[in-house]
């Protein structure tokens, strides 16, 4: 099984700053990840796919970049609305895994 | 516009079963594969199963392998998850979702219902 391990766990930041989310596999996985964003009390949301594709109607403020093993998610400049807790997902291997998040807190 | 909504959860004992059931409306369900996920109360989230567009290829995680069974009604647009020998560590909120593109699918989840919560206690 490949374990994706996202970090910081928890991010602080203000509104506006730029936020730098890491997720890293135990073994490569080419380009075949995928970041979610998770709003308290919802269903996880699509953000970006095959590693740095935005998904339908997601803002150009989230960026994915990286291959292989390692990835990021950039929030170039954070709206009120992006505090939540992001899910990278790799579809590499069978299983598919998830990290275990990082949540966006505002400081 | 896309709508999945699951149904079916609820308190259960160990060692029993439960069938949960995803209703999906404004796409072609036919055409696509889709998934269950689940979440434990205040925990990350659990890949669980996948079943493509046809119901021919099914894949499972591991802690759910022999326990758990997707299967689709094509013709109710319908898909559903036999849960059997539920364990404690089975107590979540389990997601159904949509793959991203029809047919062969990506094995990305464009598409969320708002789960149903199955709760494993005696």
């Amino acid at each position: 099984e490949i374990v994706l391990t996202q970090s910081p766990v928890t991010l602080s930041l203000s509104p506006g700053e730029r936020a730098t989310l890491s997720c890293r596999a135990s073994q490569s996985v080419g380009s075949y990840l995928a970041w979610y964003q998770q709003k308290p009390g919802q269903a996880p949301s699509l953000l970006i796919y095959d590693a740095s594709n935005r998904a339908t109607g997601i803002p150009a403020r989230f960026s994915g970049s990286g291959s292989g093993t390692d990835f990021t998610l950039t929030i170039s400049s954070l709206e009120p609305e992006d505090f939540a807790v992001y899910y990278c997902q790799q579809r590499s291997n069978w299983p598919l895994t998830f990290g275990g998040g990082t949540k966006v807190e505002i400081k | 516009q896309v709508q999945l909504v699951e149904s079916g959860g609820g308190v259960v004992q160990p060692g029993r079963s439960l069938r949960l059931s995803c209703a999906a409306s404004g796409f072609s369900f036919s055409t696509y594969a889709m998934h269950w996920v689940r979440q434990a109360p205040g925990k990350g989230l659990e890949w669980v199963a996948v079943i493509a567009y046809d119901g021919t290829t099914k894949y499972y995680g591991d802690s759910v392998k022999g326990r758990l069974t997707i299967s689709r009604d094509n013709s109710k647009n319908t898909l559903y998850m036999q849960m059997t020998s539920l364990r404690a560590e089975d107590t979540a909120v389990y997601y159904c979702a949509k793959d991203r593109i029809p047919m062969g699918g990506t094995l990305y989840f464009d598409y969320w219902g708002q789960g149903t919560l199955v709760t494993v206690s005696s």
